[in-house]
């Protein structure tokens, strides 16, 4: 079986400052891992995934994480935040077993930024 | 391109009743995931049909069915709804099955009475 927590179910930033959402996982298997935005009365958007190679993957709109396989994490960073950024963001992890890669989400996080 | 639709946006239903809810993916796209999202359980799936067949599927009850169509067009039906059935039924379409990048669609709110 697998899990995802997400330790902080709000975060509430100034805008320019530092971002951290955090993560952690647990799985038996090797896992993909994933983060999702999800702006008000939208579906979820892809912002960045791990599935092999550099543990450090980036998005477009200047959001990283880290593939921390000892630590069992994958934490959501941004050096300097936007208004436009708040939002809910969900981590995931899809593990392979027997070639099922059945998804399992956290709770999500909700981003708030203040001016 | 057009995105993931999803049909209808907002449905308001009666405890017993059924309901259907249809998905049509992105262009090319074989594979469609359905997920229901509550603010109690957060974001569950549900199923992946990929070609027309049925190929992962979440933990929920058989009250819960899907099929996919040969133009990958899907539909999800619940029946004898329950209070607890209301929710945002999101629907997802990749190219292929496994750990393709998902393309989400708007939703579809359900309101159970």
């Amino acid at each position: 079986a697998q899990s995802v927590t997400q330790l902080d179910s709000q975060v509430p930033v100034f805008e320019e400052a530092p971002v951290e959402l955090r993560c952690n996982y647990s799985s038996s298997v090797s896992v993909y891992l994933f983060w999702y935005v999800q702006y008000p009365n939208q579906g979820l958007q892809l912002l960045l995934k791990y599935l092999s190679g550099s543990t450090l993957v980036e998005s477009i709109n200047g959001f990283e994480a880290e593939f921390n396989k000892s630590q069992t994490s994958f934490h959501l960073r941004k050096p300097s935040v936007h208004i436009s950024d708040t939002a809910e963001y969900f981590c995931a992890v899809r593990g392979s077993s027997g070639g099922s890669y059945i998804p399992t989400f956290g709770r999500g996080t909700s981003l708030i930024v203040h001016p | 391109k057009a995105g993931v639709t999803q049909t209808p946006r907002y449905l308001i239903k009666t405890r017993g009743q059924q309901v259907t809810l249809s998905c049509s993916p992105i262009s090319g796209h074989r594979s469609v995931s359905w997920y229901q999202q509550t603010p109690g359980q957060g974001l569950q799936f549900l199923f992946e049909y990929f070609s027309e067949t049925q190929r992962n599927k979440g933990n929920f009850p058989g009250r819960f069915s899907g099929r996919q169509f040969s133009n990958s067009r899907s539909e999800m039906n619940v029946s004898t709804l329950e209070l607890g059935d209301s929710a945002l039924y999101l629907c997802a379409s990749s190219l292929k099955t496994g750990v393709e990048t998902q393309y989400f669609g708007p939703g579809t709110r359900l309101l159970v009475l």
